[in-house]
């Protein structure tokens, strides 16, 4: 079975803070995802990454960078956390082709104060 | 850019009911469409894929239809339990990415 974990479910972060967001996938998959969901608005994608070290912006990348320097490995980067990057973030990863089943983590809930 | 909609937002159903759930898309140039399942404060799970060449995928009492052409899914549930009980989600692939409807967030009573 494909594993995409994420490196905390719950985070609390003060506005101005630099947050991180880790999440790592199992099954030797190319593709990796970012995506913010919140009431009424959905799933938006904020960045995604086709190849280690290659990233494409998504519908929503203002605020946010992303980090993917081994292959299972896709962080999203807050630079400058703010209280309408409160939201839930949720990765996703898929095998290589745009075809392919996109499997995603449990998801953290950000709460910037 | 891609626009899913999905109707109705809210269902509620007696236990042993089935589950009628739409989903619509503007741009019928699609690699595929997927259906997935969330409950509370979780994760996205993939319950049913259908590529673009496909008309429906079945799996269990799940049946999702796709019409491309007139840029519609259907995903049916066939007599509803309880734990069925969850927002169903619908998204359409472009290239790599999808786009996502709203949900329907579907409560199955006892």
């Amino acid at each position: 079975d494909v594993k995409v974990t994420q490196s905390s479910r719950y985070l609390v972060k003060r506005t101005g803070e630099k947050v991180f967001l880790e999440c790592v996938q199992d099954m030797d998959h190319e593709n990796m995802f970012w995506y913010r969901q919140d009431p009424g608005l959905g799933l938006r994608l904020i960045y995604f990454s086709y190849d280690v070290k290659m990233k494409e912006k998504g519908d929503i990348p203002e605020g946010y960078s992303v980090s993917r320097e081994k292959k299972e490995r896709f962080s999203l980067i807050l630079e400058s956390a703010s209280t309408n990057q409160t939201s839930m973030y949720l990765c996703a990863s898929s095998l290589s082709d745009s075809t392919d089943t996109q499997y995603f983590g449990p998801g953290t809930r950000l709460t910037v104060l | 850019k891609q626009e899913v909609t999905q109707i109705p937002a809210a269902l509620s159903v007696p236990e042993g009911e089935n589950l009628v759930l739409n989903c619509s898309f503007t741009d019928s140039a699609i690699y595929n469409l997927q259906w997935f399942r969330q409950d509370p404060g979780k994760g996205l799970t993939s319950l049913l894929l259908i590529q673009s060449s496909q008309r429906e995928q079945t799996s269990g009492r799940l049946n999702a239809s796709l019409d491309k052409s007139s840029g519609r899914s259907t995903l049916y549930i066939a007599a509803s339990q309880p734990g069925d009980s969850a927002t169903y989600l619908c998204a359409v692939g472009n290239d790599y990415k999808l786009s996502f409807g709203a949900g329907t967030t579907v409560t199955v009573r006892a």
